[in-house]
């Protein structure tokens, strides 16, 4: 079956330096796709989303990069804080069918 | 407070137990949805409400049983459970079915024992 994956379970990143998060999916028919971030004893937030027919979009700090070709998604958070410390994972959506990753834990280090 | 409350926040139940997890939502959604977080798994759908109906279930076994009474409200009644029913069961909502923008609540740490 198809499936939401990422390449690394956890990161540790220095405070102030940059985070790379990478998920891999394999549904190309997969339109719309979602980086979430949970804390510890919260329920999962959205952070940004993107659409099929973008390539990377720019919130607050963050950045998502979408390579089609490949079938690559990729969080990039910029100055990563203390805050910033939880685990991340993707989602993607296809026909209504929103598939979840099973997460990346992102450790900064002060 | 993302807008989605989840009670309890944390629920022992031995297997021989009845218990009900509750999920509130004034958000104005009409779609509301049951999520199973294990450990180092991704999320598993378990259940879809939209207007009240239930739209999807996801082969959940009959011990866990779904009630949406409102658009607000979203019930999960558990009974007889087994030890590997021990998650983080989260509750969703969001604008419509086809809408993706989903608010999540910070779930119920269940342990069955």
């Amino acid at each position: 079956g198809e499936s939401v994956g990422l390449h690394l379970p956890t990161l540790s990143v220095q405070e102030g330096d940059n985070s790379i998060i990478n998920c891999a999916y394999s549904n190309s028919a997969s339109d719309y796709f979602i980086w979430y971030k949970q804390e510890s004893g919260k329920g999962p937030q959205f952070i940004i989303d993107i659409r099929s027919n973008m390539d990377k979009r720019q919130g607050q700090r963050v950045t998502v990069l979408l390579n089609k070709t490949v079938k690559h998604l990729s969080l990039q958070i910029a100055a990563t804080q203390p805050g910033d410390s939880a685990v991340y994972f993707c989602a993607e959506n296809n026909n209504n069918d929103m598939r979840f990753g099973a997460g990346t834990r992102l450790t900064v280090k002060p | 407070e993302t807008g989605v409350t989840q009670t309890p926040r944390h629920l022992v139940m031995g297997m021989t137990n009845k218990k009900s997890l509750k999920c509130e939502q004034h958000l104005g959604h009409n779609a509301m949805y049951w999520y199973k977080q294990s450990a180092k798994k991704p999320l598993e759908l378990m259940f879809v409400y939209n207007f009240k109906e239930q739209t999807e279930n996801n082969s959940v076994p009959s011990r866990f049983s779904p009630e949406c009474p409102n658009s607000s409200h979203l019930f999960l009644h558990l009974h007889t459970l087994q030890p590997e029913d021990s998650a983080l069961y989260l509750c969703a909502s969001s604008p419509g079915r086809e809408e993706y923008g989903y608010t999540f609540g910070s779930g119920t740490r269940l342990t069955v024992v």
